[in-house]
């Protein structure tokens, strides 16, 4: 079965840098699309960032281009989010999720929290 | 970016009756329109794509309808596993892909 597992989230101070990991397992994962979505405490859910399958188109956010990176590794079934200069309503839960024929997403993991604090 | 406005921002329900979730577009966005259903600890869960289209192994108790700027997600015969919170989403102008802020459906 498709399983999506984030990882790589944790505590940090403003400015600092992470990244997140999400390993995927039980499809084929050079045929998909991925995404990156947040939920900030008690908000919505916000896209981040989206990768091709074979990493020709990249898309970000307003708010974290230039900050963030979106990445994956064919070859390990896994997609990455490089974040630096993590500022404070970088705050959130990050899922990553599969794109499902463009655009949206079905099959989503269960998230991995990031907490930009001093 | 096109805004997405889901209105109510909470409803109360009781077990068994039908409920209709509405979800409205800054602009056109055709039928590129999804909705999710989120519940805590958990990824969301795809519902309807396309407007209309269930995703596979959705009950057909939830239906989409709507095109243009006006959508609407009807679950009827509400079950005990249906209160949480329900997303719609455009995909129809990106980036950003945008999603409304959300109807949390909950037990009356």
């Amino acid at each position: 079965q498709v399983q999506l597992v984030e990882s790589g989230g944790g505590v940090v101070q403003p400015g600092r840098s992470l990244r997140l990991s999400c390993a995927a397992s039980g499809f084929t994962f050079t045929g998909y699309a991925m995404h990156w979505v947040r939920q900030a405490p008690g908000k919505g859910l916000e896209w981040v960032a989206f990768i091709s399958h074979d990493e020709n188109n990249i898309y970000y956010t307003d708010s974290v281009k230039g900050r963030f990176t979106i990445s994956r590794d064919n070859s390990k079934n896994t997609l990455y989010l490089q974040m630096n200069n993590l500022r404070a309503e970088d705050t959130a839960l990050y899922y990553c999720a599969r794109d499902y024929h463009g655009g949206k997403s079905d099959y989503w993991g269960q998230g991995t929290l990031v907490t930009v604090s001093a | 970016e096109i805004v997405m406005t889901q209105s109510p921002a909470t409803l109360s329900v009781s077990p068994g009756e039908s409920v209709t979730l509405s979800c409205r577009a800054g602009q056109s966005i055709s039928n590129k329109l999804a909705w999710y259903q989120h519940k805590p600890g958990q990824g969301p869960r795809l519902l309807i794509y396309g407007a209309s289209t269930r995703a596979p192994g959705i009950p057909a108790r939830f239906s989409g309808s709507g095109s243009g700027t006006e959508f609407t997600l009807t679950i009827s015969s509400l079950q005990s596993e249906d209160f949480a919170v329900y997303y719609c989403q455009q995909y129809n102008d990106w980036p950003p892909y945008t999603f409304g802020q959300g109807t949390n459906l909950e037990i009356k």
